[in-house]
């Protein structure tokens, strides 16, 4: 198992368009996270998966932003009509329900979204 | 919205030194955990301290939880060039399932 891959690590669009970035979590894992960090800050939470269900969404998840978890392994966080204030890094992380440690996250190095 | 605010932002110490940063939150919490990012790059788990405990090691690191202060402190002992990263503190509140919330994060620099 090679850790958490996100792709792609780097995205440049214009305005107005649409991105989708994917994240492959380690196999076996059953929750799955998506986080923005903006330079000089903490990520902020988006939303979670706990195998396919989407268990919490944050505010910050406007209606131009949506993920899924299809089949309860990789997931796709897509932005619609991008805007500039989407210009972040986004992160992927996974962990397991099983453990005593279930919130320990282990991230992916993360994609980067350019929006001009 | 972020929970925890590291202090300080940004601290530069020499190789050899010890470096320690703090974290305060805002609400009771079931764990604590600390994270580190290098630059650009996606975050590692450093260690993580149940709201039960008041103390915990692992290697150089130490960390520390005062739960009636909602404050924690990370503590590096003989820093190296490669801990040159920035270190987030995040917590998971009581009453949530496992939504991790993290901090604006420290700056540590170790120069040589």
């Amino acid at each position: 198992d090679t850790g958490v891959s996100q792709d792609p690590r780097h995205k440049i669009t214009k305005r107005g368009q649409n991105v989708t970035f994917r994240c492959d979590p380690i196999s076996e894992h059953n929750r799955l996270y998506w986080y923005r960090q903006t330079l000089g800050q903490g990520p902020e939470f988006l939303t979670y998966f706990q195998n396919e269900a989407q268990l919490e969404k944050s505010r910050l998840l406007s209606d131009r932003f949506s993920a899924e978890r299809p089949k309860g392994s990789f997931s796709t966080l897509e932005i619609q009509r991008t805007e500039q204030g989407d210009s972040a890094m986004y992160l992927c992380a996974s962990s397991f329900s099983g453990t005593v440690g279930a919130n320990v996250l282990t991230f992916g190095a993360g994609s980067r979204l350019t929006v001009l | 919205s972020q929970q925890g605010e590291e202090d300080p932002q940004a601290l530069s110490i020499q190789e050899g030194e010890n470096a320690t940063m703090n974290c305060s939150y805002k609400t009771s919490i079931n764990n604590l955990q600390w994270y580190r990012q290098n630059s650009g790059r996606g975050l590692v788990h450093l260690i993580l301290i149940r709201s039960n405990e008041r103390e915990k090691h692992s290697g150089r690191l130490r960390v520390t939880l005062d739960t009636s202060k909602k404050s924690s402190s990370l503590l590096i002992t003989a820093s190296r060039a490669a801990d040159t990263a920035s270190y987030f503190c995040a917590t998971v509140p009581t009453g949530t399932a496992s939504k991790l919330t993290f901090g604006t994060g420290t700056r540590l620099q170790v120069t040589l």
